[in-house]
């Protein structure tokens, strides 16, 4: 069954420090990673996919990486803002024997909090 | 573009008391899903389906039931409430089981 745990589950850094965050999942054999954004009392909006065959993504300030051998994918932000503050969620969507998928697999996020 | 849409926003229910979550999507999407989300937990599978017509149980499946007979709605029903169905509800959906999947803006359920 695929795990995927993140760190730290809480975070407090500085206006304009470049951050990492971390997530690691124990079924190596992924379809794809998803990074999501959470704001409080929200839905869930995807920030960025890496399919199993890639190894980042980049959309602005965002950057995220997949490592399949090591079960690691980061999300890295740089130049962090008061309104990059949310819940930070990965997910990974996990291949079945038969070729399917049944869903993702959440980690339980991490709290991120920019100091202005 | 809509995107994904569920109903109600936040809803009361008595122990007991049975109620269907709406959830409708625009994108033609093959897949649906429903989560669920407690505090300071990530999201967990109730059921999924891949197609009209087609559902299979996620991880946490016990106390709801699903139906899908067209593509654009997959509603989620909760028979006889218990406390422990308290929780945000989530649906999604994606093309295929492995792309992008889309978000609804959640349905905050209490049962008291």
């Amino acid at each position: 069954k695929q795990e995927v745990t993140q760190i730290p589950a809480a975070l407090s850094v500085p206006e304009g420090e470049n951050l990492v965050l971390n997530c690691s999942f124990t079924d190596s054999a992924i379809y794809n990673l998803q990074w999501f954004r959470q704001d409080p009392g929200k839905g869930l909006t995807s920030l960025l996919l890496i399919q199993s065959s890639q190894r980042e993504q980049t959309s602005g300030r965002l950057n995220a990486s997949l490592d399949k051998s090591s079960g690691r994918s980061t999300l890295y932000i740089a130049a962090s803002q008061p309104g990059d503050s949310a819940t930070y969620l990965c997910a990974g969507a996990t291949m079945y024997s038969g070729g399917g998928a049944d869903g993702l697999t959440f980690g339980k996020g991490t709290h991120l909090i920019i100091q202005p | 573009n809509a995107g994904v849409t569920q109903t109600p926003k936040f809803r009361i229910l008595k122990i007991g008391q049975s109620m269907t979550l709406q959830c409708t999507q625009d994108m033609n999407h093959n897949y649906m899903y429903w989560y669920r989300q407690d505090p300071g937990m990530g999201l967990k599978l109730i059921y999924y389906s891949v197609g009209a017509g087609i559902t299979d149980k996620g991880e946490v499946p016990n106390g709801y039931n699903v139906s899908r007979s067209t593509t654009e709605d997959f509603p989620l029903r909760l028979e006889l409430a218990a406390p422990s169905q308290t929780s945000v509800y989530f649906c999604a959906s994606s093309d295929t089981g492995a792309t992008e999947a889309f978000f609804g803006q959640g349905t905050r359920l209490t049962v008291v």
